[in-house]
């Protein structure tokens, strides 16, 4: 079953850091982008970047690009975002999610469960 | 960036409506326009893609259409479990974007 597993709720003062996992399974990891999303209570989603598991593509989104790191670990099929210099408006559930591609559109099939990250002095 | 405005924020229906969401870009964004369903606490669900191709498992009374920059969400015969908030998803361009959602209510 093609699932993808983040790792849990995070509480963190402001100016900390964050990493958060998301575990793919059920499917060639290496063969689809992993797009990272926030969601701010109440707010739309929002986009944060993407990184491909199987190779060297990375692309952040211009408001996160000098706190946000997006890794891989393809031994274990894992991607990780680190956002740092955490603000109390970053406070979001982020959410990893699987692009697929199809009649030449990129849209999110898969999503993680959420990781709830609660930024608070 | 390319802005998603979708209209109207909020709506109320009832079982068995029509019911239809617009979502208008601040571009032309050829057909990378999605739809996804977000209940509260759970991860938004991708219902239609490319416009309007419906996803597997999702039913036929969810439809899109659209073109250039201007696009709509309609589901006909709504069932209880269609309320929900749906926000529509441009992947033209990088950042992509969303809409701020449009919350359906009985």
């Amino acid at each position: 079953q093609v699932h993808l597993e983040q790792s849990g709720a995070e509480v963190k003062p402001p100016g900390a850091s964050v990493k958060i996992s998301c575990k793919a399974s059920g499917y060639t990891v290496s063969h689809y982008d992993i797009h990272w999303v926030r969601q701010a209570p109440g707010q739309g989603p929002e986009w944060m970047g993407l990184v491909h598991p199987g190779g060297g593509r990375i692309v952040y989104a211009q408001k996160f690009r000098d706190r946000v790191t997006m890794t891989r670990d393809t031994s274990t099929n894992t991607v990780y975002m680190h956002l740092s210099s955490l603000r109390s408006d970053d406070t979001a559930v982020y959410y990893c999610a699987r692009e697929v591609v199809a009649q030449g559109s990129d849209s999110f099939d898969i999503w993680g469960q959420g990781t709830l990250v609660t930024v608070s002095s | 960036d390319i802005q998603m405005t979708q209209s109207p924020s909020s709506l109320s229906a009832s079982v068995g409506d029509r019911v239809t969401f617009t979502c208008r870009a601040s571009q032309t964004i050829t057909n990378s326009l999605n739809w996804y369903q977000q209940k509260p606490g759970k991860a938004p669900k991708l219902l239609i893609s490319a416009v309007s191709t419906l996803q597997s498992g999702v039913p036929s009374r969810f439809s899109g259409g659209g073109s250039g920059a201007d696009f709509t969400l309609t589901i006909t015969s709504l069932q209880p479990e269609d309320f929900a908030t749906y926000y529509c998803h441009q992947s033209d361009s990088t950042p992509y974007t969303f809409g701020q959602g449009t919350k359906l209510g009985i």
